[in-house]
């Protein structure tokens, strides 16, 4: 157990639907990354939090947003869902933006019907 | 971008045999070199990482080596266990453009099976 936490664990919504992905850092971490991962395109890094701040970018379309709160929990929102989102999002988080080691949380599986 | 190749994508190997997995990465600011485990259901758990100050790190079973000139690094599984099956996902990690942040970018993972 990495003392990530990320809920809801699956998801099934509609295409168009709007869904929202929780994540909760482990104990003293200040920085949280989401990444997607699906089966033909591996783990790709959609975005990156740092105390509240967004310090890096990656692959992340427009639909899709993300923040960090003060209690630095994350939220990545989902929206205008398609078929090709369906895909497991992870969570990660590390003690500073600068910080080598990143620590996984379990994931949450997301299904577009 | 930084560009990581990662092979073979399955591997089967006997137990208490050894396992290789090598990756290549274009990138020469990469300067981190993490090597994670995902098992069925689960999210990918860090196992070993080296720096590339390094070029061999070891803890247990488990070595990774680091040929910087060349651009590679391989995790080294010695007396493999059933419970070693998993899918083996490397990093290269390198401070972005901005000097922000640190970005890690991941190969396509191996499938490793031990066979009993």
């Amino acid at each position: 157990d990495s003392g990530v936490t990320q809920t809801p664990k699956h998801l099934i919504t509609a295409t168009g639907q709007r869904v929202t992905l929780r994540c909760s850092p482990r104990s003293g971490d200040l920085s949280v990354y989401w990444y997607q991962q699906s089966l033909d395109q591996g783990l790709q890094f959609l975005i990156q939090y740092y105390n509240g701040e967004e310090r890096a970018k990656g692959n992340i379309l427009e639909r899709f947003s993300a923040q960090q709160f003060p209690d630095l929990h994350s939220e990545l929102n989902l929206s205008s869902l398609e078929l090709g989102d369906s895909a497991l999002y992870f969570c990660a988080s590390s003690q500073g933006p600068l910080s080598y080691e990143q620590y996984f949380g379990p994931g949450t599986r997301l299904t577009v019907t | 971008g930084e560009n990581v190749e990662q092979h073979p994508s399955t591997l089967s190997v006997q137990e208490g045999d050894s396992a290789v997995i090598k990756c290549t990465y274009s990138d020469s600011a990469s300067n981190y070199f993490p090597w994670y485990k995902q098992e069925l259901g689960k999210g990918p758990q860090l196992i070993i990482d080296i720096r590339s100050n390094v070029g061999e790190k070891k803890d247990q079973r488990i070595a990774v080596t680091l040929n910087k000139t060349a651009k590679h690094f391989s995790l080294h599984i010695t007396e493999t266990q059933p419970e070693d099956s998993a899918v083996y996902f490397c990093a290269a990690g390198k401070r972005i453009s901005s000097g922000s942040a640190r970005q890690l970018t991941f190969g396509s993972g191996t499938q490793l099976t031990v066979l009993p």
